[in-house]
């Protein structure tokens, strides 16, 4: 009964290789984001969606391209991984703007 | 633009000691406060927030924290503190009207017996 699930957990992968992370939540909720923390545990909003919608684009490359298919998923796609890239990544969701966030675990994303 | 800074990267408090963790923030607007904690590989777990009302909110796992506007402060705290506290704690800020948060550097609480 995991409220927001992501996957995968972890991912190892060369640079410049395309690679997607999925994010599933069942709390009903409409608004759904991707943040990213860096080495330093430093976490910053990249996207957020409402209903499918985006509306929050925060100064992430274009090589980051989110998608939305239902308001239940929020997928991430990346392109020409660069070493930058290693982080934790983190979706979450929400029942309206301003409600509490829910988490899920996150994807370490690990760039050789 | 909103920002929240957290003093002190690292705090260290004996097992039954107050818990204080300090937290600052800057809005334009009328805040959402929030009080996340990270435990070693997992995601955020949500503590406590503040939207209105009472200025004095209290969370899960005894802490509580008081919004003070005069002082632009939302401080965390907890009487005693266990081992199973040792954590990592994020204070964050949203605008009543946008949805993003945005999220202080974090505070390390290591817990000594």
């Amino acid at each position: 009964d995991t409220a927001v699930s992501q996957t995968p957990k972890y991912l190892v992968t060369q640079m410049g290789n395309d690679k997607s992370i999925k994010c599933e939540q069942n709390l009903g909720h409409d608004t759904m984001y991707w943040y990213k923390q860096d080495s330093k545990k430093f976490l910053k909003i990249m996207f957020s969606y409402n209903n499918k919608e985006l509306i929050i684009n925060e100064t992430v490359p274009n090589r980051f391209s989110p998608k939305s298919p239902d308001k239940a998923h929020l997928n991430l796609h990346i392109n020409s991984l660069e070493l930058g890239d290693s982080a934790v990544y983190f979706c979450a969701s929400s029942s309206r703007g301003n409600q509490p966030q829910h988490f899920g675990d996150g994807t370490r994303l690990s760039i050789l | 633009a909103q920002s929240v800074t957290q003093l002190g990267s690292h705090v260290s408090v004996s097992e039954g000691a107050l818990v204080l963790l300090r937290c600052n923030y800057s809005s334009s607007v009328p805040p959402y406060l929030f009080w996340y904690v990270q435990y070693p590989n997992q995601g955020l777990q949500l503590l406590l927030k503040y939207t209105t009302g009472a200025t004095l909110v209290k969370g899960i796992n005894g802490f509580e924290a008081e919004f003070k506007k005069s002082e632009t402060s939302f401080h965390l705290t907890k009487p005693s503190a266990h081992m199973s506290d040792a954590a990592e704690y994020f204070c964050a800020v949203s605008e009543v009207y946008g949805n993003k948060l945005v999220f202080g550097a974090g505070t390390i609480l290591r817990v000594k017996s």
